[in-house]
C-alpha cells in the first residue's frame, strides 16, 4: 500500500463547475499537507499549504484536511480552463522534512 | 513566492555520456534541496536530499555513484548523471525550501527533461 493515494483521473468538468480533488494517506504521523499543479513539462506550482486539520482558502481554492480519516481535499470553484493541470498532493511530518507525493490528478476545465 | 530556476530545461545525451543539471535559487537562501525524478503520469520520486557543504542523502535504491549531488553553495545544486543510459531517460525536478518562511512548502525548479538515446 501507497503511503499517499490519489486518484491519477483523468477528471473532466465544465468551465464554471466546483472540482473536488481528494488524497487519503496511511501515516497518522503525516502533519503538514500541501497541494501542488503541475502543468505539462513543467515543475510543480505549490498552491496551498496547511499545517494539521482544518480549512484554509485562497481565492477559488480551499484545502481541507481530516487527520481522524486521514484524508484531505482540495476544491476548486468557479473552474477556468486555466485550471486544467496535474494536481499533486504532498505532505510530511516534520517541517521541513522529505515531502510524499501523491500519484497526481489530471483535470482538464472544458470551455 | 520564491524562485527557483533549473537549467538546462532539455538535454539530449548519447549513451556513456554524462551530463550535468543545475538548481538554483534565485531570491533565497536554500541550505536544503531536493532532487526527484518523475515518470510519465507518474508521481515525483524522491531521489536525494542535498544539503549545503555536506554529503547527500540518497533514497534506498538510488545509486550515489551514478547521480552525483553537489551543493557547493547555499543557492545552487547540482545533479550529474555519469555514464547515462536509455533507461536514465525522464523528467529531472529540484526543489529547494526557503528557510526564512519557515514552512515546509517547497518552491520547484522547471524540470529538466533529459533523453539518453
Amino acid at each position: 500500500q501507497k503511503e499517499v493515494e490519489q486518484d491519477p483521473g483523468p477528471l473532466s468538468v465544465p468551465e464554471g463547475a466546483i472540482v473536488s480533488l481528494n488524497c487519503t494517506y496511511s501515516n497518522s504521523a503525516f502533519q503538514y499537507f500541501m497541494w501542488y499543479r503541475q502543468y505539462s513539462r513543467k515543475g510543480p506550482e505549490l498552491l496551498m499549504y496547511t499545517y494539521s486539520s482544518g480549512n484554509k482558502e485562497d481565492g477559488r481554492f480551499t484545502a481541507q484536511v481530516d487527520k481522524s480519516s486521514k484524508y484531505i481535499s482540495l476544491f476548486i470553484r468557479d473552474s477556468q480552463p486555466s485550471d486544467s493541470a496535474t494536481y499533486l498532493c504532498a505532505m510530511s511530518v516534520n517541517q521541513g522534512g522529505k515531502l510524499i507525493f501523491g500519484q497526481g490528478t489530471e483535470l482538464s476545465v472544458k470551455p | 513566492g520564491a524562485v527557483v530556476s533549473q537549467h538546462p530545461s532539455r538535454v539530449i545525451c548519447k549513451s556513456g555520456t554524462s551530463v550535468k543539471i543545475e538548481c538554483r535559487s534565485l531570491d533565497f537562501q536554500a541550505t536544503t534541496m531536493f532532487w526527484y525524478r518523475q515518470f510519465p503520469k507518474q508521481s515525483l520520486m524522491l531521489m536525494a536530499t542535498s544539503n549545503e557543504g555536506s554529503k547527500a542523502t540518497y533514497e534506498q535504491g538510488v545509486e550515489k555513484d551514478k547521480f552525483l549531488i553537489n551543493h557547493a553553495s547555499l543557492t545552487l545544486s547540482t545533479l550529474t548523471v555519469t555514464s547515462a543510459h536509455p533507461e536514465d531517460s525522464s523528467f529531472y525536478i529540484c526543489s529547494a525550501r526557503d528557510h526564512r518562511v519557515g514552512g515546509t512548502e517547497a518552491f520547484f525548479g522547471q524540470g529538466t527533461r533529459l533523453t539518453v538515446v
